[in-house]
Parts: structure tokens; sequence; C-alpha cells
């Protein structure tokens, strides 16, 4: 069966500092991967997605980045963090095809000081 | 651009009433899906909508999609304490791989 990791769970980091955080899939080749967050109280933005290795959509002008350098692996990455990307980072997958539904990650709840 | 917009945004509710949350959307789609999301917990997929008069059913929970009005439905019957969680509805656009976007979720607090 599939599952997806995503780590860590919880972060608290200055402002100004980077970070990294990690997503990874097993059960499934080929997935499509994404990054959402979701801001206190507010629905899910998507962030970016990709169809494959180093594929990378982005929705949204911002201070983030993400990569992926293998087939089930996926990466949100800033160089230099702001107050504002505080929020709840999920991490989803699905596969190409009718009914693909996303499965989500457990998040990271990312709080900037 | 395509809007998904569910409401209510907030919907308290007591036990054992009945209930429908709404969620339109803007463009043309055939494919739409439902989540529960528990306080500060990730998502968890209900239902998977894929064609248009598609009804599926779990316990208390019932969605449906009209593809034509660009409308589905979640319609809680008999509401139990258990059910208070946020739903959320995505839209699946087809543009390049799968990409689905969200509506704002409906916040649900069943009283006892």
């Amino acid at each position: 069966s599939q599952t997806i990791h995503q780590w860590p769970a919880t972060l608290v980091q200055p402002v100004g500092s980077p970070l990294s955080l990690e997503c990874t899939v097993e059960g499934t080749s080929n997935p499509n991967l994404y990054w959402y967050r979701q801001a206190a109280g507010r629905g899910l933005q998507l962030l970016f997605y990709s169809v494959g290795i180093g594929q990378i959509s982005s929705e949204v002008p911002q201070n983030l980045s993400a990569s992926r350098p293998q087939d089930r692996q996926f990466i949100l990455s800033s160089k230099k963090l702001l107050l504002s990307d505080s929020g709840f980072y999920l991490c989803a997958w699905s596969v190409l095809g009718a009914g693909a539904e996303a499965f989500f990650g457990q998040g990271t709840r990312l709080t900037v000081v | 651009e395509l809007k998904v917009e569910q409401n209510p945004l907030f919907l308290s509710m007591q036990e054992g009433k009945n209930y429908t949350i709404y969620c339109n959307y803007s463009t043309t789609s055939d494919r739409l899906y439902w989540y529960r999301q528990d306080p500060g917990k990730s998502l968890e997929s209900l239902f998977v909508l894929l064609s248009n008069g598609a009804v599926k059913q779990e316990g208390r929970l019932m969605a449906s999609l009209d593809t034509k009005a660009r409308l589905s439905t979640l319609h809680i019957t008999a509401a139990v304490h258990d059910l208070s969680a946020t739903y959320f509805c995505a839209v699946d656009i087809r543009v390049y791989g799968n990409k689905l976007v969200f509506g704002a979720g409906t916040i649900l607090r069943v009283k006892s």
C-alpha cells in the first residue's frame, strides 16, 4: 500500500533562516506531488506541483521554492524565511488517471518568529 | 481562473438535524473530491465524484455532483458530535497532470 511521509511535524524558525521540508512517497511510481499551505483558520493554497523528476510548476510568486530530485521525493525550501511564511504545510500525492484523489501527509506546522 | 466556493463557511447545528453544504465551481470539471480535516490534523479523503449525477454515501454523509450546474453537495443526515470538523471540496483541473483547487472549507460544529 502507498504511504506518504512528511517531516518534521513542527518547526519554529527565526526570520531570515533557511527552510527545508521533505516529503517522500512509498508504494507507487511516478506520482504527481503537491505542496499546499494552510494559514490559520483558512483554506488550502496550492504552492507547487510536480508531474515528474525535475518538473516543478509554481502557482504563486513567493519566498519559497520546490525541487524533486527523485521520483518519490519532494522538497520545499526557502533561503530566508519571512513571518508570512508561517502556516501548516501539507504534502500530497496522486496518480494520473480517473479518480485520482490526492492523499495528504501529516503536515508540518511552521512558525516563523 | 478556477474559483471554488463553499457555503456556508461555518455551520453550527444540533445533533439529529440534517443539513447540506454546497460547493460551486466556475469552470468545467467532472472530478470533484470531498475531504475532512480535524483540528490540527491533515486532510482525510471522504468522497471521489467522477461523473455527472454521481452520488456516494458513507454513514451519515452523502455527496453528489451535478457537472452541468457545476455544483456538488455534501448532505449530513442526523448529525452527531463526531462529525464536527472542517469539510473541503476540491475540483480537479487537468491542465498539467492533476491539479486540485480547494474551496475555503466549511467548519461544522455539531452541538449535543
